[in-house]
């Protein structure tokens, strides 16, 4: 099983900052990657897949990079709306597992 | 728009059989463009895939439950379904049905609102 593992646990910002969050492989999912934002009691939202690819409706303000073992979820200047937990998940090889999460809080 | 509802006890007994059904409405369960898959997240845990259903019937399940999953469909009601056997608290979970989007490699483009399943006595 790939484990994901992202990183901080806590971000703590301010809205209009740049928000930079990281998921990391235990080995390499190439870029079968997506992203999901998740606000209390809703379900998850996709933000991104294919490591880089931004969602149907999704601001241009999330964008994601990496490959291969590394990648990040960048959110160029935060909205009150930005904060919540952000998860990343391989789609690479089975089981698709997801990360522990990462949540972005208020400053 | 493509729309999914999860449906189900929202307690079940420890030992029993707990059995969920999703709902698809906004498009067909059978368009063949994608397969259908339960998720789950223990309260203020991570997400957990439980595994997937193709419209044909087709599965394939998560190693660390297989022996307890079982998926099946149907089709004319644009529904599938989740029972997994032998629960424990360990299985007490906001359950999530989802749209896997792609084949062997998918991510998940559509999600239900969840439903939160207690297991306890």
């Amino acid at each position: 099983e790939i484990v994901m593992t992202q990183s901080p646990a806590t971000l703590s910002e301010s809205p209009g900052e740049r928000a930079t969050l990281s998921c990391r492989a235990s080995q390499s999912v190439s870029s079968t990657l997506a992203w999901y934002q998740q606000k209390p009691g809703q379900a998850p939202r996709l933000l991104i897949y294919g490591a880089s690819t931004r969602a149907t409706g999704i601001p241009a303000r999330f964008s994601g990079s990496g490959s291969g073992t590394e990648f990040t979820l960048t959110i160029s200047s935060l909205q009150s709306e930005d904060f919540a937990l952000y998860y990343c998940q391989q789609y690479y090889n089975w089981p698709w597992t997801f990360g522990q999460g990462t949540k972005v809080d208020i400053k | 728009q493509v729309q999914l509802q999860e449906s189900g006890p929202g307690l079940v007994k420890p030992s029993q059989t707990l059995s969920l059904t999703c709902t698809v409405s906004g498009g067909s369960i059978s368009s063949g463009s994608h397969y259908w898959s339960w998720i789950r997240q223990p309260a203020g845990k991570g997400l957990e895939w439980i595994g997937r259903i193709y419209p044909s019937g087709s599965t394939n399940y998560n190693s660390s439950l297989k022996s307890r999953v079982t998926m099946s469909v149907d089709t004319s009601k644009n529904q599938f379904s989740l029972r997994l056997s032998s629960v424990t608290a360990a299985d007490t979970a906001v359950y999530y049905c989802a749209r896997a989007r792609g084949f062997d490699r998918a991510f998940f483009d559509c999600w239900g609102q969840g439903i939160l399943v207690t297991v306890s006595s």
